[in-house]
């Protein structure tokens, strides 16, 4: 079963980037039958799609952030990355890292969550 | 973009009653396209329902999804105390990927 954990900074400063790795156990993301994705829930709010990439490196983005994300991978460590230039108060939330099946194309496996806050 | 509308955005019940839950899009869905998560406090979403209709490994047959053209319906036959949770509806069918904006099931 494919296990998820999200880590960084738990606290960034507005204008500044978010910087987020995932670590994937119990999967490889080299292989070809998950895209790795990023989800956010914003406090008390909704969740919002962010984006994946494949294993080949191939990456999709929300364009309503597409401007200011950057999904990479590590395949030597097993893990993906986020990045969100210049964020804002708006970018406050629970970041979720995940697995989204190439077959199923659903989101199965879940990390725990990181709740990043934007402050100075 | 497809916009889920669910409806009602929270809902009171009692264990034992018949929660009826509502996701509507903006625009043609197919049906394998759709899922329902329920997510409780602290944690992350998890899968329910898959392709409008079917369960998840591991979820009680008291969860059941419908779809009846942009429509989608995931109803909970009778509550249990652990049902008590925000559900949402998500589709994958088209890109940006969006989900519904919840709707809370909270114990009367």
């Amino acid at each position: 079963q494919v296990q998820l954990q999200e880590s960084g900074p738990g606290l960034v400063k507005p204008s500044e980037t978010l910087s987020l790795t995932c670590t994937v156990s119990g999967g490889s993301i080299s292989g070809d039958s998950y895209y790795w994705s990023w989800i956010r829930q914003s406090p008390g709010q909704g969740l919002e799609w962010i984006g994946f990439i494949y294993y080949s490196g191939s990456t999709s983005y929300n364009p309503s952030l597409k401007s200011r994300v950057t999904i990479s991978q590590s395949t030597s460590k097993n893990q993906f990355s986020l990045k969100l230039t210049s964020v804002n108060a708006a970018d406050t939330a629970v970041y979720y890292c995940s697995s989204r099946g190439y077959s199923s194309g659903w989101l199965d496996y879940w990390g725990q969550g990181i709740l990043v806050t934007v402050s100075s | 973009e497809i916009v889920l509308t669910q409806s009602p955005g929270s809902l009171s019940l009692s264990p034992g009653e018949r929660a009826t839950l509502s996701c509507r899009a903006s625009q043609s869905l197919r049906s394998t396209y759709l899922v329902w998560y329920q997510q409780k406090p602290g944690q992350a979403p998890r899968l329910l329902i898959y392709g409008a209709s079917s369960r998840a490994a591991g979820i009680p047959d008291r969860f059941s999804g419908s779809a009846s053209g942009t429509d989608f319906t995931l109803t909970i036959s009778r509550l249990e105390p652990e049902d008590f949770a925000v559900y949402y509806c998500h589709q994958y069918g088209s890109s940006p990927f969006t989900f519904g904006q919840g709707t809370k099931l909270e114990i009367k």
